[in-house]
C-alpha cells in the first residue's frame, strides 16, 4: 500500500514563527503536492513538485515556500506564520505515469497559529 | 480554466438507502479524468472511484457507481445500500489539462442516519 505520512497531526505556533511541515511518501512517486483545506473552500493547491528540486506554484502560494531535496520528502515552509494560515494542510503524492492520475493523501496536519 | 462545482454542501441518507451526490465541471480538454474522493472524519482522504472521459461506460466499484454525462459535464456519485461508514466529506475532482494536478470541488458532507 502507498503510504504518505506527515510529521504532525496537530501543531500550534505563534504569529511570526517559521513553521516546517514535513511529508514523506514511500512509493517512489515523482509528484508531490501540498494543499490547504478550509471549510467551504475545498482543497486548494499551494505547491506542486514533479521531481527533486523542481517546484511549481499552485493557486495560493503566497506566504509559503517548499523544499524537495530528496524524492520521498516534500516540505512546506511558512516563513512567518500568520493567523490566516490556520488551516488543515494535506500532502499528496502520485506517480508520473499519466495513466491513473490518482493522488495518495497523507493524514493531514491541523495547524493553529495564535 | 478547469472548474468543479458541488452545489450541495450537505446531504443525509438513511442507512441501507441510496443517495446521489452531484458534481458538475467545466473543461476545454477532450481527454481528462474525473474522481470522487472520500474523507472520513479525522481520517485520510481516499479515492472512491475514477472515470476516464474517453470511456462511455460508467465506472462502478462495489456499492459506488457514477453517472457520467459528458455532454452535460456532469459526474454524479451514487452510493447504494448506504452504511454508517460512508459518512464523510466527499470531493469531486478533475485533472487539469496537460498536467497531473487536480482541481477539487468544495466538498459535500454526507451524514448517514441509523
Amino acid at each position: 500500500d502507498v503510504k504518505v505520512t506527515q510529521s504532525s497531526r496537530y501543531l500550534v505556533k505563534r504569529t511570526g514563527e517559521k513553521v516546517f511541515l514535513e511529508c514523506v511518501q514511500d512509493m517512489d512517486h515523482e509528484n508531490m503536492f501540498w494543499y490547504r483545506q478550509d471549510p467551504g473552500l475545498g482543497l486548494r493547491l499551494i505547491y506542486f513538485s514533479y521531481d527533486v528540486k523542481m517546484k511549481e506554484k499552485g493557486d495560493i502560494p503566497e506566504g509559503y515556500s517548499v523544499s524537495r531535496e530528496k524524492k520521498e520528502r516534500f516540505s512546506l515552509i511558512l516563513e512567518s506564520a500568520s493567523t490566516n494560515q490556520t488551516s488543515m494542510y494535506l500532502c499528496a503524492s502520485s506517480p508520473r505515469d499519466r495513466v491513473t492520475y490518482e493522488q495518495y493523501f497523507g493524514p493531514g496536519t491541523r495547524l493553529t497559529v495564535t | 480554466a478547469q472548474t468543479v462545482t458541488q452545489s450541495q454542501p450537505e446531504m443525509s441518507v438513511q442507512e441501507a438507502e441510496t443517495v446521489t451526490l452531484s458534481c458538475t465541471y467545466d473543461t476545454s480538454e477532450s481527454d481528462y479524468y474525473l474522481f470522487w474522493y472520500k474523507q472520513p472524519p479525522s481520517r485520510q482522504m481516499i479515492l472512491v472511484i475514477r472515470q476516464e472521459a474517453y470511456k462511455q461506460q460508467n465506472a462502478t466499484e462495489n456499492r459506488f457507481s457514477v453517472n457520467f454525462q459528458k455532454a452535460a459535464k456532469s459526474f454524479s456519485l451514487k452510493i447504494s445500500d448506504s452504511q454508517l461508514g460512508d459518512a464523510a466529506m466527499y470531493f469531486c475532482a478533475l485533472t487539469q489539462g496537460g498536467s497531473e494536478k487536480l482541481v477539487f470541488g468544495k466538498g459535500m458532507k454526507l451524514t448517514v442516519n441509523p
